[in-house]
């Protein structure tokens, strides 16, 4: 079945230290969306990719690298910059063509800084 | 892209309908009322979208009021599996950015 595969479901990161995030999706889409959600909040988009080999910053970029080297995978890097890095990241994909079509995510990784 | 208003909970009885409101009165003309739901710690999922026209699908219907400024999500039968938070979007789509902003949704509880 297709679908999006984040892993792994739960991270554990020491400060200071930088861990990335996968996100790999096999439905052949185009755009794909990483988003940050912390307690009792909505989804902030950090990055996103509409094709490959390119991508934007969204609204919380600072502290967050992505890369986009196939059209299957877009990786998340939390890098030590992010003061704040707990919380459940959700990756995201999405068909560019024609009718806008729903959003697929993925199950969502929970990163914990200790 | 626009923003929306949503209630902040419900609640609603198992068996019932369930309609969800939305305000979205700075909505442009092309763009696009999408629902989501999320189930505690799961990622959100699709539910239905539409323009103008009313849509229905396996899950869910959604009616856009003529001027558009509003809509509502209607779950028909309401089982215990339906309680989430449930997100209302405004969206260009996938034709532009195809970001989509995420408020703080409502909170639908459904009660045996």
């Amino acid at each position: 079945d297709g679908g999006i595969t984040q892993s792994p479901k739960y991270l554990f990161r020491k400060e200071g230290q930088n861990v990335t995030l996968s996100c790999e999706q096999n439905l052949n889409h185009d755009a794909m969306y990483w988003y940050r959600q912390d307690p009792g909040q909505g989804l902030r988009l950090i990055y996103y990719s509409q094709i490959v080999n390119d991508f934007q910053k969204g609204d919380i970029a600072e502290g967050y690298s992505v890369s986009r080297e196939k059209k299957e995978s877009f990786p998340l890097t939390v890098t030590s910059a992010q003061k704040n890095p707990t919380a459940f990241y959700l990756c995201a994909s999405t068909n560019r063509q024609g009718e806008n079509y729903g959003y697929t995510f993925g199950s969502g990784t929970r990163l914990t800084v200790v | 892209d626009a923003k929306t208003t949503q209630p902040p909970s419900m609640d609603c009885a198992e068996g019932r309908a369930a309609n969800l409101p939305c305000n979205h009165s700075t909505i442009s003309g092309n763009e696009y009322v999408y629902w989501y739901r999320q189930i505690h710690s799961q990622g959100p999922q699709y539910i239905i979208h539409g323009l103008k026209n009313n849509e229905t699908n396996e899950m869910a219907s959604l009616i856009i009021t003529e001027d558009r400024k509003s809509s509502t999500l209607i779950l028909p039968h309401a089982t215990l599996r339906d309680t989430a938070v449930y997100y209302c979007i405004v969206s260009s789509g996938s034709g532009n950015t195809g970001k989509l902003i995420f408020g703080q949704g409502t909170t639908l509880q459904v009660k045996p």
